[in-house]
């Protein structure tokens, strides 16, 4: 498996401003993806990051709202852009190795994220 | 696309009974099938997977079985414990994409 981190655990933001996340891997990986949990839901694939392209969006997501970068094999960014209440949720970044450990993801620990 | 479904959506057993939540997907192509177990406040955690070459699958008191032709997957948990109690996810693989079951809750009394 891997370690992963993800900066910050936590936030309470503004309606109409933007958070970047950012998700850390101290090895690097095949694939890197991002979710959103809301309050007592599942998870939901928001998108994934792919390395040195645009990252690959799931219906019902977009890129002007959810823009992400992964600039690198350990590091990948999901910004939450303009900001409203319905946005508070847990976002988490997964990571998963095909040439390491196959097909399993593991999680980050979590953004946990609240829109006054 | 995949969906999946996951009953019950709550499960309260007393110590040492077993619990079983079950599973059904849609998308005859999806091939690795991962349980996660979640704490309050914590991160998901794979307690356990199977894949879809394989019908079950042990782990001292966990066990998967997966029936690929009737798409359905099942998590067993004998002789619970109180360490036991948290939200249970089933998931289904397709390609690189996972896709969720709603989750159960799972309470053990002691």
């Amino acid at each position: 498996s891997a370690v992963i981190s993800q900066k910050p655990s936590r936030d309470i933001c503004q309606r109409g401003t933007s958070l970047t996340i950012q998700c850390q891997v101290d090895s690097q990986v095949t694939m890197m993806f991002w979710y959103r949990q809301q309050p007592g839901q599942s998870l939901t694939l928001i998108a994934t990051a792919n390395q040195g392209s645009e990252a690959t969006y799931e219906s019902g997501f977009v890129i002007d709202k959810f823009p992400i970068s992964r600039p690198n094999l350990t590091f990948s960014t999901l910004t939450v852009s303009n900001m409203s209440p319905e946005d508070s949720s847990i976002y988490l970044c997964s990571v998963e190795d095909l040439q390491g450990w196959g097909d399993t993801q593991y999680f980050g620990p979590g953004t946990r994220l609240t829109v006054l | 696309g995949e969906n999946v479904e996951q009953h019950p959506s709550t499960l309260s057993v007393q110590e040492g009974d077993s619990a079983v939540i079950k599973c059904t997907y849609s998308d005859s192509a999806s091939n690795y099938f991962p349980w996660y177990k979640q704490e309050l406040g914590k991160r998901p955690q794979l307690i356990i997977d199977i894949r879809s070459n394989v019908g079950e699958k042990k782990d001292q008191r966990i066990a998967v079985t997966l029936n690929k032709t009737a798409k359905h997957f099942s998590l067993h948990i004998t002789e619970t414990q109180p360490e036991d109690s948290a939200v249970y996810f089933c998931a289904a693989k397709k390609g690189n994409k996972l896709v969720f079951g709603a989750g159960t809750i799972l309470r053990v009394k002691s």
